[in-house]
């Protein structure tokens, strides 16, 4: 049984287009992440929920919107996609908000504007 | 800013030796050190945490070190072999009022001969 599961994979699509990335944990976690990793393998924080709450949003533009339907899920929508946009996206889940707790990873999500 | 330093360079050592890999950061004093692995296409897989407060944590074959003083962490894996060749995180609790979250570093790529 995966983890945490993000579909699709792999993502090509045109710029101006919207697209959204879906993410769920199995692991009953309370907290969950959305994460960028750009071409030179940084990987940058975008979002983190608390039960289906938002606590941290780092300067992402306002074209990405988060949404948490439960804690379970956390699906990143994408408006006017832009070729700055293509980068591997990473869900992530922990056990709490709390920095003591390690983080566990989706196989990541490869998006890719043409 | 808060800065995190890996070494960008990849780490090739060969078979049976000890890796070591060197976290370094600047301007924050983080409570907590996590440590991932990254396959290519893959995510990043949780391995160890280390408190301020701990000098040192063990798993198996892999040690950590954490010296506040110095700012830096030393990861080492001992009595290697080609299934370790990775690339590795770390990763600092830079909490702000906004939350707690994980910042990342570049990571190290180990490449372990036979």
């Amino acid at each position: 049984d995966t983890a945490v599961s993000q579909t699709p994979k792999y993502l090509v699509t045109q710029m101006g287009n919207d697209k959204s990335i879906k993410c769920e944990q199995n692991l009953g976690h309370d907290t969950m992440y959305w994460y960028k990793q750009d071409s030179k393998k940084f990987l940058k924080i975008m979002f983190s929920y608390n039960n289906k709450e938002l606590i941290i949003n780092e300067t992402v533009p306002n074209r990405f919107s988060p949404k948490s339907p439960d804690k379970a899920h956390l699906n990143l929508h994408i408006n006017s996609l832009e070729l700055g946009d293509s980068a591997v996206y990473f869900c992530a889940s922990s056990q709490g908000p709390e920095p003591f707790y390690g983080y566990t990873f989706g196989s990541g999500t490869r998006l890719t504007v043409v | 800013s808060q800065k995190i330093e890996q070494n960008s360079e990849a780490l090739n050592i060969q078979e049976g030796k000890t890796a070591t890999l060197t976290c370094n950061y600047t301007n924050y004093s983080p409570a907590y050190l996590q440590w991932y692995r990254q396959d290519p296409g893959r995510g990043p897989v949780f391995l160890l945490l280390i408190r301020e407060n701990e000098k040192e944590k063990r798993k198996e074959r892999l040690k950590v070190t954490f010296d506040t003083t110095l700012k830096q962490s030393l990861f080492h894996i001992t009595a290697s072999q080609p299934a370790d060749s990775a690339t590795y995180l770390c990763a600092l609790d830079m909490s702000n009022n906004a939350g707690n979250m994980l910042t990342f570093g570049g990571g190290t790529r180990l490449m372990v001969k036979p």
